[in-house]
Formats: structure tokens, C-alpha cells, sequence
């Protein structure tokens, strides 16, 4: 089945730094990728569509400054998270919908990023 | 809110029982699916149900969906210690790709 990957799976930073996390689709592309949030005990929070070629799509509540999402190829997302502080520590997740049309309600998604701030 | 609502919010059992987990969303749908994680860990894809679908079968699963009522089910037939995990129902509405998770039932099985 299809695969998405995440790097890296996990990352520890200083407050103040920025951190990026790939996402990336091995064997199918991917127009649309979506990144989630998710912090110790709760769900899955979506967070931003990304869309290649085009500008990010931020759910409310989202900052787009804060949180930079780059889709500059059809298999890459790229989620920074700029200026990191402790709050920002979380569970990053990326997902892909499929393209194949026996597939499209199927979302394949990566395995997280866990995110430490200090 | 983007969740719908899951309850029980945790559940705890012996193993051999049945576990039922319930779900509410709030849009129209196109689909509803279910998911497992198990703590500190990436999804797994356990069901997925279309909305003109009532109900579906997958080895010990069993969900139920009711579009008047924007609720589904899942349960879980004699379940085993190795099902202890959070369960996720997850919605993909009608407006596009996006899916939108419920909160999440906590489940825990004794062995």
C-alpha cells in the first residue's frame, strides 16, 4: 500500500529555534497533503491543508507565521515551526489523500514527528 | 470545535468482552473511518464506512452508521489485552478532503 514518510520522527530544540519536518509521499503523489497537531492525551487537532503550488490553507486558531508550511513538490511538504517555544511541543502528524481513483477516500498518513521544546 | 464527540472517553475491560465505542460528528459526510494508536504512536487505519453504508464487518470489528443521527459505532468482539489503544473515529465531510477526528476513546483491557 502507499507510504508516507516523516523525518525527522523525532527532534529536541531550544526555545527560540525553528524546526522543519518533511513530509513526503514514496509512491504516489500527492496534490494535497494535511498537517495535524496532536498533544499528550488528546486527538488529532488538523491544523493546515497543504496544497502544492499554492499557498497553505490554516485552520482557525492556526498562526501561518508561526507555523510555515512549504509544498514545493508533488511527493514534499514541509511544516516549520519558527521561533519554537515549550507550548509548541507536540506530536506532528502529515497525511496524504490518494490520487488512484478506486482509492480516493483513503488517507494514508505518516508516522509522526514528536516535537520537544526545552 | 473541529471534533465530534467519542464516549465513552475511556473504557475499561476484561479481556474476552466486548468493547462498544461511540461516535458523533456534526457536518455531512462522505465517508467515516476508524482509527487505532496505540500511546506515542502513528495511526493505524481500521475501518472505513461510506455514507450510504449502515454497516461493516472487518475480522472482530463491527461499525454501524446512522446519518440521521450523525453518530457511528465500532465494536469490538472478544477483545484481547493487544487491543488497548485509543480509538479515533474520523469524518471526511462532503466540502473536500479534509478529515476531521473525534476526540478519541481511551480503551484498556485486562488481561
Amino acid at each position: 500500500g502507499a507510504v508516507v514518510s516523516q523525518h525527522p520522527s523525532w527532534v529536541i530544540c531550544k526555545s527560540g529555534t525553528s524546526v522543519k519536518i518533511e513530509c513526503r509521499s514514496l509512491d504516489f503523489q500527492a496534490t494535497t497533503m494535511f498537517w495535524y497537531r496532536q498533544f499528550p492525551k488528546q486527538s488529532l487537532m488538523l491544523m493546515a491543508t497543504s496544497n502544492e503550488g499554492s499557498k497553505a490553507t490554516y485552520e482557525q486558531g492556526v498562526e501561518k507565521d508561526k507555523f510555515l508550511i512549504n509544498h514545493a513538490s508533488l511527493t514534499l511538504s514541509t511544516l516549520t515551526v519558527t521561533s519554537a517555544h515549550p507550548e509548541d511541543s507536540s506530536f506532528y502528524i502529515c497525511s496524504a489523500p490518494s490520487t488512484r481513483t478506486s482509492l480516493r477516500d483513503t488517507q494514508y498518513f505518516g508516522p509522526g514527528t514528536r516535537l520537544t521544546v526545552l | 470545535s473541529q471534533q465530534g464527540e467519542e464516549d465513552p472517553q475511556a473504557l475499561s475491560i476484561q479481556e474476552g468482552e466486548n468493547a462498544t465505542m461511540n461516535c458523533s460528528y456534526k457536518t455531512s459526510i462522505n465517508n467515516l473511518q476508524w482509527y487505532r494508536q496505540n500511546s506515542g504512536r502513528g495511526l493505524v487505519h481500521l475501518i472505513l464506512i461510506r455514507s450510504n453504508e449502515r454497516e461493516k464487518h472487518s475480522g472482530r470489528l463491527r461499525v454501524t452508521l446512522d446519518t440521521s443521527k450523525k453518530s457511528s459505532s465500532l465494536l469490538i468482539t472478544a477483545s484481547r489485552a493487544a487491543d488497548t489503544a485509543s480509538y479515533y473515529c474520523a469524518t471526511d465531510d462532503t466540502g473536500g478532503f479534509k478529515t476531521i477526528f473525534g476526540a478519541g476513546t481511551r480503551l484498556f483491557v485486562k488481561a
